[in-house]
């Protein structure tokens, strides 16, 4: 079983501020997913990382995956209030099955 | 529209009445999977398939079925559902041909078992 582990699992920050969710993965996941979940919504495909070194860009959020230590992270810069919102990694193993992590639930404060 | 859709979108049943959430995709995607989602524990993925006639259990089939006639369909079956089993449940597709496996999901069925 691949198991995806996140933190912080809250997060308050002010606007303007950076900071990095991680995301640690168990076994061997050579994709690892983003996506975000505002309240009452489905879930919305941000990052998909398909490669060791991987790196990707939108606005003010960047993700990149590290394999070899089974880590991918999702950095925030100059946090703005309409990022508020839960973000969740996920892993699939090589029966394509998919494990999420428990989420990030992410406050900008003003 | 490129969408994944759910009905019902709310639901609220007694114990042991069969029901059917019904999930369609119109982007030929071959992965259809179902989630639950719990406060604290994320998704867990509760039944995938890579195509037709080709179903998987996920990490938390039991009391759930599915089947899959169609590409384009892939409903899940609670024939006797629990209280345990109240949740908010969503359907995904992906299409497989790309390796990256990107999933699309669908707006989410909120289940109530009293």
């Amino acid at each position: 079983e691949l198991k995806v582990e996140q933190n912080p699992l809250f997060l308050s920050m002010q606007e303007g501020k950076n900071y990095t969710i991680y995301c640690n993965y168990s076994t061997t996941s050579d994709r690892l997913y983003w996506y975000r979940q505002d309240p009452g919504k489905s879930l919305e495909s941000l990052f998909v990382l398909l490669s060791n070194g991987a790196v990707k860009q939108e606005g003010r959020l960047m993700a990149s995956l590290d394999t070899k230590a089974r880590l991918s992270t999702l950095h925030i810069t100059a946090a703005v209030h309409d990022l508020s919102a839960t973000y969740f990694c996920a892993g699939i193993n090589t029966g394509n099955q998919f494990y999420f992590g428990t989420g990030t639930s992410l406050t900008v404060i003003p | 529209e490129a969408q994944v859709t759910q009905n019902p979108r709310y639901l609220i049943t007694v114990t042991g009445k069969k029901l059917t959430v019904t999930c369609s995709q119109n982007m030929n995607h071959e992965y259809m999977s179902w989630y639950r989602q719990d406060p604290g524990l994320g998704l867990r993925q509760i039944y995938y398939s890579m195509n037709v006639e080709v179903t998987d259990k996920g990490d938390v089939p039991e009391g759930y079925k599915v089947s899959r006639k169609e590409k384009r369909n892939f409903p899940l079956i609670l024939e006797s559902p629990s209280p345990n089993q109240t949740s908010l449940y969503f359907c995904a597709s992906s299409s497989t041909g790309s390796y990256s496996y990107e999933q699309y999901f669908g707006p989410g069925t909120r289940l109530t078992v009293t």
